[in-house]
């Protein structure tokens, strides 16, 4: 089974840490995805990365940034956590197929992060 | 520009009887749709994938169907449990690198014993 580990269940900062979140995935798969999910607003994406050391902006990316230094491992930053940006946090990996992201993905338990 | 939709209102069933949830989408031509399960908490978990030349698939007793003309899929699951509470999110794959998974919001399923 594809196992999608996140560093933390729950976090909590304050206005203005860099806050890290890690994911690491155990498949060897390609394609690597940070969302955040708000209640009313579904899942978003905020960043992807198809290989290491490589990263695309997804529809929410203002306030975050990435890094992915080795393939099973993408990380996210919030360079300075602002209050709106108290949310969960969903990590999610897939292998490539021919026809780019269409395969499963492979969701992480989720980070619940406060930022007060 | 592209849009999925799922009831935003929760949906009650009654414990054995049929669930049915549906999902829209426009501007879209997916090459297949996923249907997600996810419980409070806790991060989707992928159930079925249907292919856009697919008319219906099966899994015990979930059974997805896929309209390319209605724009629509709709996922049942037979002989609800309490268990089988949760929300289920839809989700449109594209054809290309490009495309990127698009999630609905989900709809809520409430079983009730």
């Amino acid at each position: 089974d594809v196992k999608v580990t996140q560093s933390s269940r729950y976090l909590v900062k304050r206005t203005g840490e860099k806050v890290f979140l890690e994911c690491v995935q155990d498949m060897d798969h390609e394609n690597m995805f940070w969302y955040r999910q708000d209640p009313g607003l579904g899942l978003r994406l905020i960043y992807f990365s198809y290989d290491v050391k490589m990263k695309e902006k997804g529809d929410i990316p203002e306030g975050y940034s990435v890094s992915r230094e080795k393939k099973e491992r993408f990380s996210l930053i919030l360079e300075s956590a602002s209050t709106n940006q108290t949310s969960m946090y969903l990590c999610a990996s897939s292998a490539s197929t021919g026809v780019g992201f269409t395969d499963t993905q492979y969701f992480g338990p989720g980070t619940r992060l406060t930022v007060l | 520009s592209q849009k999925i939709e799922q009831n935003s209102e929760a949906l009650n069933i009654q414990e054995g009887k049929t669930a049915t949830l549906t999902c829209n989408y426009t501007n879209y031509s997916p090459a297949y749709l996923q249907w997600y399960r996810q419980d409070p908490g806790r991060g989707p978990v992928f159930l079925l994938l249907i292919r856009e030349n697919e008319k219906e698939k099966r899994k015990e007793r979930l059974k997805v169907t896929f309209d390319t003309t209605l724009k629509q899929s709709l996922f049942h699951i037979t002989a609800s449990q309490p268990a089988d509470s949760a929300t289920y999110l839809c989700a449109l794959v594209g054809w290309n690198r490009d495309d990127k998974i698009i999630f609905g919001k989900g709809t809520r399923l409430h079983i009730l014993p």
